[in-house]
């Protein structure tokens, strides 16, 4: 089956870097677009990135653009999202997300970013 | 960017009637590529509908998605007590990508 399994969040202080990552299985990973999402406590879905299939283009949110990369290693079927630059509005639960073309069609458990000195 | 509202913010509704709600974007979403996702409270979002009006694996035929252009509809009939939860209407035909604020379903 499906899976999209979250790790790397944490309390980081602004300014600070993390890295998440999401491994993926039950599926072909280079088969699909992926993406994150993230979700501030008590708000809405903010999209934060896509990469293609193969790595070739990454798209980004305005928010997050020049500080956070997405990337993703085809051999180990997993994807990244390098974070620099941490400022207090990242703080999120930051969902992995698999694609159909450019919606998601699965998504992760979620795991949890908090920004705070 | 392709801003996206929803309303209302709020439906108070019973099990067994019909929600109703709308997803309007700032300009025509192309291909009509509008999605709906559904979350529950403490869990991840679930792709309901995609490209307006095709149903996700898995998803009950009371569940209908219209519209073109500027302006969707999800449309859920006999609501069951497992459809109270929050809809998110989300455009997939651009970059950036974005999703409306959420319409919120809840049980009367």
């Amino acid at each position: 089956q499906v899976q999209l399994v979250q790790s790397g969040g944490g309390v980081v202080q602004p300014g600070g870097s993390l890295r998440l990552s999401c491994a993926a299985s039950g599926f072909r990973f280079s088969d699909r677009v992926m993406q994150w999402v993230r979700q501030a406590p008590g708000k809405g879905l903010e999209w934060v990135a896509l990469i293609q299939r193969d790595g070739s283009d990454q798209y980004y949110a305005d928010s997050v653009q020049g500080r956070f990369t997405i990337s993703r290693d085809l051999s180990k079927n997993t994807l990244y999202l390098a974070m620099n630059g941490l400022r207090p509005e990242d703080t999120a639960v930051y969902y992995c997300a698999r694609g159909a073309g450019w919606v998601v069609d699965f998504w992760g458990q979620g795991t949890l970013v908090t920004v705070s000195s | 960017e392709i801003v996206l509202t929803q309303s209302p913010g709020t439906l108070s509704l019973s099990p067994g009637e019909t929600a109703t709600l709308s997803c309007r974007a700032t300009q025509t979403v192309g291909n009509n590529y509008l999605a709906w996702h559904q979350q529950k409270p403490g869990q991840a979002p679930r792709l309901v509908i995609y490209t307006t009006s095709h149903r996700a694996s898995g998803i009950p035929d009371r569940f209908s998605g219209s519209g073109s252009g500027t302006d969707f509809t999800l449309t859920i009939s006999r609501l069951e007590p497992e459809d109270f939860a929050v809809y998110y209407c989300q455009q997939h035909a651009y970059a950036p990508l974005t999703f409306g604020g959420g319409t919120r379903v809840e049980m009367k």
